[in-house]
């Protein structure tokens, strides 16, 4: 069974910009996580989507945001970006059994200059 | 809220002996517990979970882990490190409720193995 999968793996853009970071979960997988992970402030949750629905998000400003599609694949976007946006943005899905076990994906590196 | 602290931020052991992580977390109830490996540039690798049950947990790669509630810890063991088993390990607290997947991480500590 194939693992998670994030494109891309590399984003380099400017501040101003915006960028959009795709995720496919594990077959089956219908939850799918976002995080971000910087050398300052660890890894941290963004937001988790669960049959194309928002369910829990966390404190991140307006500026991230994210969907789920029928197929549980999910996008997330990121406006406006700033330099302090730069980071590792990992995805994760899981099934929905309430056990929480994750399985992350590679990443995305974004820079921004 | 859930929180993870991992006291420990950098650990240097030198190959074939032995290795325990820290982890303490804060957390009403009975959490779920989760320890992964993160190599250079890639994404996390789960080695162990706890949910319920026995409070040894075994994982992959020869890892285990035992959850003690008495003292709000689950500490990572391994009886004796490979230089490949290099990397940072990140200890995290779950959310025990149906439909909550948020995970809460603690800093990491990253492992150096001396040869």
């Amino acid at each position: 069974k194939a693992g998670v999968t994030q494109t891309p793996r590399y984003l380099i853009k400017t501040r101003g910009q915006q960028v959009t970071l795709s995720c496919s979960p594990i077959s089956g997988h219908r939850s799918v996580s976002w995080y971000q992970q910087t050398p300052g402030q660890g890894l941290q949750f963004l937001f988790e989507y669960f049959s194309e629905t928002q369910r829990n998000k966390g404190n991140f400003p307006g500026r991230f945001s994210g969907r789920q599609f029928s197929n549980s694949r999910s996008e997330m976007n990121v406006s406006t970006l700033e330099l302090g946006d730069s980071a590792l943005y990992l995805c994760a899905s899981s099934l929905e059994t309430g056990r929480n076990e994750q399985f992350f994906g590679p990443g995305t590196r974004l820079t921004v200059l | 809220a859930q929180s993870v602290t991992q006291p420990d931020i950098h650990i240097t052991v030198s190959e074939g002996a032995s290795l325990e992580l820290r982890c303490n977390y804060s957390y009403g109830a009975t959490p779920y517990l989760f320890w992964y490996v993160q190599s250079p540039g890639q994404g996390l690798q789960l080695l162990l979970k706890y949910f319920s049950g026995d409070t040894l947990v075994q994982g992959i790669k020869g890892f285990e882990a035992e959850f003690k509630r008495s003292q709000s810890s689950f500490n990572l063991r391994k009886p004796s490190v490979h230089w490949s088993d290099a990397a940072e390990y990140f200890c995290a607290v779950g959310a025990r409720s149906q439909g909550a997947q948020k995970l809460v991480f603690g800093q990491g500590t990253r492992l150096t193995i001396n040869p």
